[in-house]
């Protein structure tokens, strides 16, 4: 089954610390993952994804096959970071679909 | 541009009444997905379609259909709300032939079934 685990409902940090949100996927295949955040008020929107290897905001993920992760990463948590963060991932079959994790709300605290 | 709009954006209905929501894109997108969002368990998709005329069920498709009669507009109606449909639902779409994967979502719907 293809499946995304995000084990964390809230993760709270101070302002400067690090963050770590934790995603682990189940495929078989070679997996396509997506970050998308939702801020207060705001839309979901894509922040990164695994194929493009970038640094959105600060945030990086790196995609590890042996432990089937996608930890999204920040070295200093900004307050502006606070918000909704999914992870997903892409499904077969065609049409683009996803799969998404259950979120984790991240707190930055000052 | 507006991207991805959604009526209405607020609505409470009775238990065995019926609605439409309809979500409306501007980006001639071939794609268009429904889900709905509920605390706990994420997104999780209903009906979504790869193009004008089609319709395909996703994860969770019971006691909802869709239809895509134009290639800007998806509606998805509820025939006889029951209270676990209450929820908030979601529209996106993403262009054809981009395997980027990246979805555009509306601003979302928030309804209560009573």
């Amino acid at each position: 089954a293809q499946r995304v685990t995000q084990p964390e409902k809230l993760l709270s940090v101070f302002k400067g610390a690090p963050v770590e949100l934790k995603c682990n996927y189940s495929y078989s295949g070679s997996p396509e993952l997506f970050w998308y955040v939702q801020y207060s008020r705001q839309r979901l929107q894509l922040l990164l994804r695994h194929i493009s290897r970038e640094s959105i905001k600060g945030f990086t993920a790196d995609l590890n096959k042996g432990e089937t992760s996608f930890h999204l990463k920040k070295p200093f948590a900004q307050e502006e970071d606070s918000a909704m963060y999914y992870c997903a991932l892409a499904l077969t079959g065609g049409g683009n679909k996803l799969t998404f994790g259950t979120g984790t709300q991240l707190k930055v605290e000052l | 541009n507006a991207g991805v709009t959604q009526t209405p954006k607020f609505r409470v209905l009775k238990t065995g009444q019926s609605m439409t929501l309809l979500c409306a894109q501007d980006m001639n997108h071939e794609y268009m997905y429904w889900y709905r969002q509920d605390p706990g368990m994420g997104l999780r998709l209903i009906h979504y379609s790869v193009g004008e005329g089609t319709t395909a069920k996703g994860e969770v498709p019971d006691g909802y259909n869709v239809s895509r009669l134009k290639k800007q507009n998806f509606l998805l109606g509820l025939e006889s709300a029951a209270p676990s449909q209450t929820s908030v639902y979601f529209c996106a779409s993403s262009p054809h032939g981009q395997l980027s994967y990246e979805q555009y979502f509306g601003p979302g719907t928030r309804l209560t079934v009573t």
